[in-house]
């Protein structure tokens, strides 16, 4: 599985754009790039995948290069509710293998 | 729609006595997983299981036992607990993301151990 850096914590104003950059040297052809989204006393959750160039969806963008090393969530103009840490995973589209978490980003939105 | 649900939400139990995690989840998913959490550790995997009666090793499998009789159910247990199994623990299920074969992981509100 390829291994992932991002970085361990980010502030943020609320209504400021954040991008949080996630680096993943080792990508194999077949994995995809997978972000969660945790809240202190809750399980993680989905908040978007991709394969390459953009994906965006109603909660955030997902940009990813052509050489697919690293990918950048764009969470457009965070609240004091997208506090939160937020998670990078890069596996395979099966469910063969399990992904694995890393630490996480902590984004915290200040007022 | 219930979803995926775990019980007891909040146990607290001693060194050396055996303690039972529940997970339950209502979509039929056929991959299931127990994962722990620990300040500075972000998560880690335990136990995941694939179908029923299938089931494989995490990262950190060791002290803990699972078992999957039926798709729906994937209880996990501490044989005789430890104070370094103290942690939050998280159950999840996947499925694939419509139109391909990619999967989404589904958790479910965490159980927090205490063990003294």
């Amino acid at each position: 599985l390829a291994k992932t850096t991002q970085p361990i914590s980010m502030d943020s104003y609320e209504g400021q754009e954040v991008n949080i950059t996630c680096s993943h040297n080792n990508i194999a052809t077949n994995d995809y790039i997978t972000w969660y989204q945790q809240f202190p006393s809750q399980g993680p959750r989905f908040i978007i995948q991709g394969y390459k160039t953009k994906v965006t969806n109603e909660v955030a963008s997902l940009f990813i290069p052509a050489d697919r090393k690293s990918s950048t969530l764009s969470l457009p103009r965070v609240s004091l509710s997208d506090t939160a840490v937020y998670y990078c995973l890069v596996g395979p589209s099966s469910g063969n293998t399990p992904l694995v978490f890393g630490k996480g980003t902590r984004l915290s939105v200040i007022a | 729609d219930a979803g995926i649900t775990q019980s007891p939400r909040y146990k607290i139990t001693e060194t050396g006595r055996q303690v039972t995690l529940m997970c339950h989840q209502t979509w039929s998913h056929s991959y299931m997983f127990w994962y722990r959490q620990d300040l500075g550790h972000g998560l880690r995997l335990i136990y995941y299981s694939a179908a029923a009666d299938i089931t494989d090793k995490g990262e950190v499998p060791d002290g803990y036992v699972v078992s999957r009789s039926k798709t729906e159910n994937f209880p996990l247990t501490l044989e005789s607990a430890t104070r370094s199994q103290t942690s939050v623990y998280f159950c999840a299920s996947s499925v694939p993301l419509a139109g391909d074969n990619q999967e989404t992981q589904y958790f479910g509100p965490g159980t927090r151990l205490l063990v003294l």
